[in-house]
């Protein structure tokens, strides 16, 4: 069965430095999503990419957050500086139909960043 | 080490039992929601949907019902197993400008004891 895959699955960092996420979603899947989860919390939506081109960032702070989708396939999330409040869990999902009802969302198994 | 969802209500049911599980949604315009089981250090991982245009469906030992009037849903897992302890997540679409959003609610923490 295909899945989501997503590096690294654990990252510790300083303060200050700068972190990147990488996220291959499923073959074919058109739109792939960013999502960040603080503990004990829901996911929350950082980004949605319709294959290259980025569909809604509003929730990502662009100060410090960029994505990119390239090629419309995988995919990388960087923070630079990271700050303490970015410990997290960062989840990549893709679903996938090419129009933007996209309803059934594929998960990755996250990446687990811890700021010190 | 990690400590998941301290912060969680939690329900603890033995095993056998049937659990529910309850989450109140905001946004009366949703059409669509999405029930969510997410194991620990794992993504979320789809149970079963439901449109608003119906207030019940049934998938294998998972019944979602949908009441909009109160804006609630409620996840019915039969004969509850082991392998059912997890954090479940309701989920709903809302439709924003040109795309649809995925909002979650709060979690709900389900311990099973054998």
């Amino acid at each position: 069965e295909a899945e989501v895959a997503q590096s690294p699955r654990y990252k510790i960092t300083e303060k200050s430095q700068a972190v990147a996420f990488w996220c291959d979603p499923i073959s074919g899947h058109a739109t792939l999503y960013w999502y960040r989860q603080i503990l004990g919390q829901g996911p929350e939506l950082l980004v949605q990419f319709q294959d290259e081109s980025v569909v809604d960032d509003s929730q990502l702070p662009k100060d410090r957050f960029s994505a990119e989708r390239l090629k419309g396939v995988d995919s990388t999330l960087k923070i630079q500086p990271a700050e303490l409040g970015d410990s997290a869990m960062y989840l990549c999902a893709s679903s996938r139909l090419r129009d933007l009802i996209s309803y059934e969302q594929y998960f990755g198994p996250g990446t687990r960043l811890t700021v010190t | 080490g990690e400590s998941v969802g301290l912060h969680l209500p939690t329900l603890s049911v033995q095993e056998g039992d049937n659990s529910i599980i309850n989450c109140a949604y905001s946004n009366s315009a949703s059409d669509y929601f999405i029930w969510y089981k997410q194991e620990s250090g794992k993504g979320p991982q789809f149970i079963i949907d439901i449109r608003s245009n119906m207030d019940k469906r049934q998938g294998q030992r998972v019944t979602v019902l949908l009441n909009k009037t109160v804006k609630h849903l409620s996840l019915q897992i039969a004969a509850t197993q082991p392998g059912d302890s997890a954090v479940y997540f309701c989920a709903e679409f809302i439709r924003m400008d040109s795309s649809y959003k995925l909002i979650f609610g709060s979690g709900t923490r389900l311990l099973v004891r054998p």
